[in-house]
């Protein structure tokens, strides 16, 4: 148990919806990651949040859009959302930036868009 | 454009030899590399990470090596095990915070 939880941790949708994917980080973790896997695609990176600010951007698209709020606990909405989208979608949290330290993951949120 | 490349094609291990695979990457000027391993379908797992200083490092069978002149760093599992197969992942970041990119990986099959 890396201590990184997400739910859902399945997720089934019409296209043309929109639908929030939730991420709590590891205790004392300020940093938290989000990253997209489609099947038998590696890890694209989408952004990073960091205290509650956006440190860093990916190629997030413009239908998509994270948060981090006080508790540090991030939220990921996809909307509009089209069968591409389907993917793995998930969240990881490190103590600062995860250049110098490892990246905890959790077990990953599977959007289907049908 | 920055670029991490990983050998696509699996590697398939006879249980016992050692499996080494490669990373090599363009335009990061990276301070650290990672390496994770991810089984499928769950989230990548940590397993060591090295410093630009550091020409090599430990832990238990595992050992990966970090050259910043060819750009390209190599991870080696001793003994290898069936337990051993899954998918290895570099990983390195563009700048000191964020972004954490990782490559597509290697998958390693290891075979009794």
């Amino acid at each position: 148990d890396s201590g990184v939880t997400q739910t859902p941790k399945h997720l089934i949708t019409a296209t043309g919806q929109r639908v929030t994917l939730r991420c709590s980080p590891r205790s004392g973790d300020l940093s938290v990651y989000w990253y997209q896997q489609s099947l038998d695609q590696g890890l694209q990176f989408l952004i990073h949040y960091y205290n509650g600010e956006e440190r860093a951007k990916g190629n997030i698209l413009e239908r998509f859009s994270a948060q981090q709020f006080p508790d540090l606990h991030s939220e990921l909405n996809l909307s509009s959302l089209e069968l591409g989208d389907s993917a793995l979608y998930f969240c990881a949290s490190s103590f600062e930036g995860a250049d110098n330290t490892e990246a905890f993951f959790g077990q990953g949120t599977r959007l289907t868009v049908v | 454009s920055q670029k991490i490349e990983q050998n696509s094609e699996a590697l398939n291990i006879q249980e016992g030899k050692t499996a080494t695979l490669t990373c090599n990457y363009t335009n990061y000027s990276p301070a650290y590399l990672q390496w994770y391993r991810q089984d499928p379908g769950r989230g990548p797992v940590f397993l060591l990470l090295i410093r630009e200083n550091e020409k090599e490092k430990r832990k238990e069978r595992l050992k990966v090596t970090f050259d910043t002149t060819l750009k390209q760093s190599l991870f080696h599992i001793t003994a290898s095990q069936p337990a051993d197969s899954a998918t290895y992942l570099c990983a390195l970041t563009s700048d000191s915070w964020g972004k954490l990119q990782f490559g597509a990986g290697t998958q390693v099959v290891v075979t009794p």
